[in-house]
């Protein structure tokens, strides 16, 4: 299947510092990429969708201006999480779609960022 | 997007067939059935779809019912790096992927 990088896969940083998060698709082209965070045990949440040469659309109760997502190139998209705090550290993770079989969309999913703010 | 009913976990014997449920008794016509698995501390780890026919692939098999209702993911020969949480997704093309509890599936020797 269709490869999607993130890097780096851990980050430790000082609060109030920013950390910047990247996702690529190695080798194919994806117009939209998502981002999700997760807690220990618990599911994955959707956080945003990431527009290609646009801004990004955030799910309710996610604030733009804290989680900046930029979406320059159709392979590359960044999430920054901006003036970190203890309760930002989690586990985000990316995905991106390629046109797949059967007619749907498959999405393929990055390694995962674990971030701890201390 | 419909939601789907998962069972929180099952167990499994190593080397043995794992039918994993799944009900999505409100899926739309336009609506695929997805899984996906994540091992601990990965990305999620796309599996399967399928929107009516069955499908089967190198790693499972997706059975669906005439109905669409429900569907099971089976694991033909369940190996110890199976143990994950497998998660049943009903959604149409396009839209993005909402994930639920999921089956936390456990392979033991």
């Amino acid at each position: 299947g269709a490869v999607v990088s993130q890097h780096p896969s851990r980050v430790i940083c000082k609060s109030g510092t920013s950390v910047k998060i990247e996702c690529r698709s190695l080798d194919f082209q994806a117009t939209t990429m998502f981002w999700y965070r997760q807690f220990p045990k618990k599911s994955l949440m959707l956080m945003a969708t990431s527009n290609e040469g646009s801004k990004a659309t955030y799910e309710q109760g996610v604030e733009k201006d804290k989680f900046l997502i930029n979406h320059a190139s159709l392979t590359l998209s960044t999430l920054t999480v901006t003036s970190a705090h203890p309760e930002d550290s989690s586990f985000y993770i990316c995905s991106a779609s390629a046109p797949g079989t059967a007619g749907g969309t498959e999405a393929f999913f990055g390694q995962g960022t674990r971030l701890t703010v201390v | 997007d419909a939601k789907t009913t998962q069972p929180p976990s099952m167990d499994c014997a190593e080397g043995r067939a794992a039918n994993l449920p799944c009900n999505h008794s409100t899926i739309s016509g336009n609506e695929y059935v997805y899984w996906y698995r994540q091992i601990h501390s990965q990305g999620p780890q796309y599996i399967i779809h399928g929107l009516k026919n069955n499908e089967t692939n190198e790693m499972a098999s997706l059975i669906i019912t005439e109905d669409r209702k429900s569907s099971t993911l089976i694991l033909p020969h369940a190996t110890l790096r199976d143990t994950a949480v497998y998660y049943c997704i009903v959604k149409a093309a396009g839209n993005k992927l909402t994930f639920g509890g999921g089956t936390r599936v456990l392979v033991k020797p």
